[in-house]
């Protein structure tokens, strides 16, 4: 089945620290990536989404100049936390959908829990 | 605008089937999907649904979905330790690629042995 590697599954630092999430799709091309955040016992909320090519569209709350996603290729887009605070400390998840209909099961990754001191 | 919502938690004995039970408001969902999430990991698809169906199986999985109510259930049969977890149902609403799922809230499931 497809798969979707995503690197590292933990990070602690100090608060000011830039920190970049991977997530790569493994034997499937990924025309849109999906950037989640999960906090404790509570479900995902979507954060953006990133096409092939084209600049990423964030959800409203969401500070786009905070969390800079690029999706440089079909297979890896990259999240990246600047200047950290322990607020942003979560868990953040990435899934990929490969084809363009909107319809395509989404496949995650293992997330990556962030945790800012 | 669009809502999933789904019991917090089920406990039942192993050996037992589980029934976990999920709601959506959007009428124009056209996909249903559950997935599940064990601690510290990511989700893992287990099955999907597409909404003119009216039932989904697959091997111990057996999905139900009443569109009139709106209501969907993911039922486990013959429940094992090992499906300990949380179980989110997501819908997918045709719209342009920027759409992604919206999920539930999740139900923990909890099998005792």
């Amino acid at each position: 089945g497809a798969v979707v590697s995503q690197h590292p599954s933990r990070v602690i630092c100090k608060s000011g620290t830039s920190v970049k999430i991977e997530c790569r799709s493994l034997d499937f091309q990924a025309t849109t990536m999906f950037w989640y955040r999960q906090f404790p016992k509570q479900s995902l909320m979507l954060m953006a989404t990133s096409n092939e090519g084209s600049k990423a569209t964030y959800e409203q709350g969401v500070e786009k100049d905070k969390f800079l996603i690029n999706h440089a290729s079909l297979t890896l887009s990259t999240l990246t936390v600047t200047s950290a605070h322990p607020e942003d400390s979560s868990f953040y998840i990435c899934s990929a959908r490969g084809g363009v209909e909107v319809n395509q099961p989404q496949h995650f990754g293992d997330g990556t829990r962030l945790s800012i001191l | 605008g669009e809502d999933v919502e789904q019991s917090l938690f089920l406990s039942v004995r192993e050996g037992d089937s589980s029934v976990i039970n999920c709601t959506y408001t959007d009428s124009s969902s056209t996909y249903l999907y559950w997935y599940k999430q064990e601690p510290g990991a990511g989700l893992q698809l287990l099955t999907y649904i597409f909404s003119n169906m009216d039932m989904k199986q697959d091997q111990r999985l057996t999905v139900l979905l009443n569109k009139k109510d709106k209501h969907l259930s993911l039922r486990i049969a013959d429940t094992q330790t090992g499906d300990s977890a949380i179980y989110f149902c997501a819908e997918s609403i045709m719209d342009t690629g920027r759409r992604a799922l919206t999920f539930g809230s999740g139900t923990r499931l909890q099998v005792q042995p």
